[in-house]
């Protein structure tokens, strides 16, 4: 079975252009996180989602993030316009309600901006 | 929310036991979670607590300890392969699922 699926791996990019990170979650699973990792804040939720309904953004740090999922299998986060401090990896996770309570990680996305 | 506090690092022998403490606080607690996370890559799952006592899993266990706010997670016979970041998290009640993450323990393991 194909896992969570995330585009691109990585991406570089100036600063004030606009980045958009891809996200396929695991056939069946109704939920989709959104997360950032850093060396100084760790691993931090921005948002979720619950059936394509955004549950919970109070992690997205500004009104530059966005978030959606117009479907099931398919959500986006997008940074506009990005800085050089939104550099982190970007993980998207996914599962399924009554199953096994575990997160099913995306390999993630290395975002630089310069 | 909750305030999650473990070890910035931990080293070990190969062959050894490490046991890695994640102590919380939280308005209402509804599971506990350890993940690992290897240099570069995804977190993946390790073990879910949400009753008090120990959970066994091949080498790895972990321990909850609701009135305590606490957690360990113990892994015996250490290999080399298990030199990586381990990340425990919480979920609390009401919270449809989302977890919080502690900053993560490394792990290193030398010959």
């Amino acid at each position: 079975d194909a896992g969570v699926i995330q585009s691109p791996r990585h991406e570089v990019t100036e600063m004030g252009q606009e980045v958009t990170l891809r996200c396929k979650p695991i056939s069946g699973h109704d939920y989709l996180f959104w997360y950032r990792q850093t060396m100084m804040r760790g691993l931090e939720l921005l948002i979720y989602f619950n059936n394509n309904v955004p549950i919970d953004d109070s992690g997205m740090p500004e009104d530059r993030f966005s978030a959606k999922m117009p479907n099931a299998s398919f959500s986006t986060l997008k940074i506009q316009p990005s800085e050089p401090r939104d550099s982190a990896v970007y993980f998207c996770a996914s599962r399924k309600t009554g199953q096994a309570e575990k997160l099913f990680f995306g390999s993630g996305t290395q975002l630089s901006v310069l | 929310g909750q305030n999650i506090d473990q070890p910035t690092e931990m080293t070990a022998t190969e062959g050894a036991i490490v046991q890695i403490n994640c102590t919380y606080q939280t308005s209402g607690f509804n599971g506990l979670f350890w993940y690992q996370q290897h240099a570069g890559e995804a977190p993946t799952f390790l073990s879910y607590n949400v009753l008090d006592g120990l959970e066994e899993k091949g080498r790895f266990s972990s321990f909850l300890s609701r009135s305590k706010g606490y957690s360990y997670l113990l892994l015996k016979e250490l290999q080399m392969k298990d030199s990586a970041s381990y990340l425990c998290a919480v979920r609390e009640m009401g919270s449809w699922g989302k977890l919080q993450f502690g900053a993560g323990t490394q792990v290193v393991v030398t010959p």
